[in-house]
């Protein structure tokens, strides 16, 4: 079974609605992320917490809000889902420390119409 | 603002054949810099790590440089095969800041026959 997990693989929704995604890991790692991909543009960070009681906006955070409800579960919800939302989103964990190593899940392709 | 430039920003090349990418950072203080190979519909998954010290790591037919002294990186594939048509991404993460990563928006790959 995969490491990182992501649900669902893909989604089309409408403008408005909410919208959550979720992700699971068995690598029994603290830090958990929440990524967003673009056509011509590199990943970037929208959540990421190092443990439970521990939640930090990243980059483009505004629109997204997230959810630790476990070690291992990170969920990450789009409120009232609007167009400029679509892109391919990626879970990852790692380690503690600089140099660990951050593994991702497979992405969740959404579409808002 | 850190930032992470790749290119090309897209490569064809026949089965066999070598290849280099090439990744140029202004992110500090540096940390570490990794590539990850990204197949189309998958999560990154890290090839290499590079740390200051280290000017080169290989990975099977992978090998990677640094020169942290004009901050450039590269990825040089020998004998590429089918499998490696991928986007290879550079990511470089800035001591301290919590494994936070500046992602490059990648090279795309194709090999062909």
């Amino acid at each position: 079974d995969a490491d990182v997990t992501q649900t669902p693989r893909n989604r089309i929704t409408k403008t408005g609605k909410r919208i959550m995604l979720e992700c699971s890991q068995t690598k029994g790692h603290d830090r958990m992320y929440w990524y967003r991909q673009d056509p011509g543009l590199g990943l970037r960070l929208i959540y990421y917490s190092f443990d439970v009681k521990d939640i930090n906006k990243g980059e483009i955070s505004d629109g997204y809000s997230v959810s630790r409800q476990a070690q291992a579960k990170f969920s990450l919800s789009l409120e009232s889902a609007i167009p400029n939302q679509t892109a391919l989103y990626f879970c990852a964990t790692s380690g503690e420390g600089d140099y660990n190593e951050q593994f991702f899940g497979p992405g969740t392709r959404l579409t808002v119409l | 603002k850190n930032q992470v430039e790749q290119s090309p920003q897209s490569l064809i090349i026949l089965e066999g054949k070598n290849c280099t990418l090439q990744c140029n950072y202004t992110v500090s203080p540096f940390s570490n810099l990794r590539w990850y190979k990204q197949d189309t519909g998958r999560g990154p998954v890290s090839l290499t790590i590079m740390t200051f010290s280290e000017n080169t790591k290989s990975n099977g037919r992978y090998t990677a440089t640094l020169d942290a002294d004009t901050k450039q990186s590269s990825l040089h594939i020998t004998a590429s095969q089918l499998s490696d048509s991928a986007s290879y991404i550079c990511v470089v993460s800035a001591l301290g800041r919590g494994n936070k990563l500046t992602f490059g928006t990648g090279t795309q790959l194709k090999v062909e026959l």
